[in-house]
């Protein structure tokens, strides 16, 4: 079965600083990484999956096969970004997402 | 679209009791599944569906049950509550069709068993 790490539970760092959300996996089947976030009081929503290669709200993910990781980074995090993020890499059948078990970010002024 | 609608929003149980969990999609979802959300333990799969008529068991199913006699719906059943049972439930769904999507969830629905 899949196993997702999210070593931090809990991240502070100053307005315009960088930010990097650790995730590491134990199966690397599938090219489908995703990351979700969940801002106060609003439903989780996808924030950026690896097989796009997108860059959504100034973040990015990128995809270590061999340290098997996918974290996720933004050079200069606002205060908007405070909130909860899963990382979430499918399981072997693919039809069942496996999530970390979060990491709560929040951005001081 | 209303997307993914669940209710209730908030429940209170005593222990023992039964009740369920209502999850409906308008998106045409072939894929449904629903969620634990518990501190430090992140998002844990309880059931999950990939059509109507199909479904199969997720991380945590003990004391849950699941139908799906549509592709709308997708009910929650908590058979007879316990207090390990108090979480905040998501339900989510996702297009499916034999590869893992973008899932869109539903907005929780906070359960307390007492």
């Amino acid at each position: 079965a899949q196993r997702v790490t999210q070593p931090e539970k809990l991240l502070s760092v100053f307005k315009g600083a960088p930010v990097e959300l650790k995730c590491n996996y134990s199966y690397s089947g599938s090219p489908e990484l995703f990351w979700y976030v969940q801002y106060s009081r609003q439903r989780l929503q996808l924030l950026l999956r690896h097989i796009s290669r997108e860059s959504i709200k100034g973040f990015t993910a990128d995809l270590n096969k061999g340290e098997t990781s996918f974290h996720l980074k933004k050079p200069f995090a606002q205060e908007e970004d405070s909130a909860m993020y899963y990382c979430a890499p499918p399981s072997g059948s693919a039809r069942q997402l496996t999530f970390g078990s979060g990491t709560q970010l929040t951005v001081l002024p | 679209n209303a997307g993914v609608t669940q209710t209730p929003k908030f429940q209170v149980l005593k222990t023992g009791q039964s009740m369920t969990l209502q999850c409906a999609q308008d998106m045409n979802h072939e894929y449904m599944s629903w969620y634990r959300q518990d501190p430090g333990m992140g998002l844990r799969l309880i059931h999950y569906s990939v059509g109507a008529g199909i479904t199969d068991q997720g991380e945590v199913p003990n004391g849950y049950n699941v139908s799906r006699s549509t592709t709308e719906d997708f009910p929650l059943r908590l058979l007879s509550a316990a207090p390990s049972q108090t979480s905040v439930y998501f339900c989510a769904s996702s297009l499916g069709r034999g590869r893992t999507g973008e899932l869109f969830f539903g907005e929780g629905s906070r359960l307390t068993v007492l």
